[in-house]
């Protein structure tokens, strides 16, 4: 069955560490994002990848890092510089090369909480 | 700048009556609007979209409509079940050559058994 995992679903940080959060997808889609969400909120665009080794930063990219090595992978670094990291975060992908008309599909996200 | 709001934060709505939520933008570049569900921690599910050539966009007991002068987009759900209960976002494509997506913050609609 074709989608996108994130792992962990929730995931703990001390204050001053890194921590990556993982994304995979085998739905052959091109684009790939990541979005924060804080309650109340909508979701807020870090980063975004239209092809391998590609990407540009969303709204939010300030403390946070990625890579694009492979077509199904999109991992997401929530470095120590992030000054307030406890959100929901939620991973999309989008069969771009189709059409830019396409909608996004999301994994079940990965809740981060600093100790 | 919020860029596409939802300005009802919730709703309530009796079972097998008529949902409508409701969603603004401002940015007259839009041109690809979309409406997801969204059931706590899980991410979030495509359930319609709409082009801006078109009006109106049904797909079962769903009907986006796209009011482009009033920049106004509604989701109508048609009868509404309480399977429905869960947080509606709408969306819009930030203009071409872009793949970005501009959310709202939400409606939490609630369908009463």
């Amino acid at each position: 069955d074709g989608g996108i995992t994130q792992s962990p679903k929730y995931l703990f940080r001390k204050e001053g560490q890194n921590v990556t959060l993982s994304c995979e997808q085998n739905l052959n889609h091109d684009a790939m994002y990541w979005y924060r969400q804080d309650p109340g909120q909508g979701l807020r665009l870090i980063y975004y990848s239209q092809i391998v080794n590609d990407f540009q930063k969303g709204d939010i990219a300030e403390g946070y890092s990625v890579s694009r090595e492979k077509k199904e992978s999109f991992p997401l670094t929530v470095t120590s510089a992030q000054k307030n990291p406890t959100a929901f975060y939620l991973c999309a992908s989008s069969n771009s090369r189709q059409s830019r008309y396409q909608p996004q599909h999301f994994g079940d996200g990965t809740r981060l909480s600093i100790l | 700048d919020q860029q596409v709001k939802q300005n009802s934060p919730s709703l309530s709505v009796q079972e097998g009556r008529i949902s409508i939520l409701n969603c603004d933008y401002t940015n007259s570049m839009f041109d690809y609007f979309l409406w997801y569900k969204k059931y706590p921690a899980e991410g979030p599910t495509f359930l319609i979209s709409i082009s801006s050539i078109k009006d109106k966009n049904e797909d079962g007991r769903f009907t986006v409509f796209l009011n482009k002068s009033a920049k106004h987009l509604s989701l109508h759900i048609v009868p509404s079940q309480p399977g429905d209960s869960a947080v509606y976002f709408c969306a819009a494509s930030a203009g071409s050559g872009t793949y970005k997506y501009i959310f709202g913050t939400g409606t939490r609609l609630k369908v009463l058994a």
